[in-house]
């Protein structure tokens, strides 16, 4: 089955750094990834629908200067976080839709990855 | 605008007892509804979804939900607890038609006791 992989798994930084996270379709080309975050004992909030070749959309109250995307091929996007601070904490969680016709193609999520910052 | 409710941030069960984990939904438009299941420090796996047509629909694992549009629900059920299904449980409702943009209820963490 289709594969997404996330990487890194947890990352620890320093407050003011910042931090790439990678997003893979492994034997599927993905056109649309999006982004989620998931705040302790909470549901996943999507942040920002990123599609191949063109800028991201964002959801409303997300910072685009703070939360970067970048889809630069079909089976590659990441989200950066610039400047972290600690309350960027969180659980960030990537899907991809699979398939050409990808409106209704399902979504495939990666393992998600783990944001320290101190 | 969609939303989805889901009733109880933990449900508890002995290996072997059902489960049923509830999920309502508010939407405008026909919705398409799933529910995801997410282990420990990993992503979501899909375990089944509504689109159009059959309202009960099977998953994976055993699972099952039935759409039931004049109660606006989709809970999900198992007929038969086992140890391994101890996660957290996602319910979904897709903002448009098809699996673009998901909105997801706070989840459901189901503990199994043996």
């Amino acid at each position: 089955g289709a594969v997404v992989s996330q990487h890194p798994s947890r990352v620890i930084c320093k407050s003011g750094t910042s931090v790439k996270i990678e997003c893979r379709s492994l034997d599927f080309q993905a056109t649309t990834m999006f982004w989620y975050r998931q705040f302790p004992k909470q549901s996943l909030m999507l942040m920002a629908t990123s599609n191949e070749g063109s800028k991201a959309t964002y959801e409303q109250g997300v910072e685009k200067d703070k939360f970067l995307i970048n889809h630069a091929s079909l089976t590659l996007s990441t989200l950066t976080v610039t400047s972290a601070h600690p309350e960027d904490s969180s659980f960030y969680i990537c899907s991809a839709k699979s398939g050409t016709n990808s409106y209704n193609s399902p979504l495939h999520f990666g393992n998600g990855t783990r944001l320290t910052v101190t | 605008a969609q939303s989805v409710t889901q009733l109880g941030s933990h449900v508890s069960v002995s290996e072997g007892a059902l489960v049923l984990l509830r999920c309502n939904y508010s939407s405008s438009v026909p919705p398409y509804l799933f529910w995801y299941v997410q282990y420990p420090n990993q992503g979501l796996q899909l375990l089944l979804k509504y689109t159009t047509g059959a309202t009960l629909v099977k998953g994976i694992n055993g699972f099952e939900a039935e759409f039931k549009k004049s109660e606006t629900s989709f809970h999900l059920t198992k007929p038969s607890a086992h140890m391994s299904d101890a996660a957290e449980y996602f319910c979904a409702v897709s903002l448009n038609t098809g699996f673009q943009k998901l909105v997801f209820g706070t989840g459901t963490r189901l503990l199994v006791s043996p």
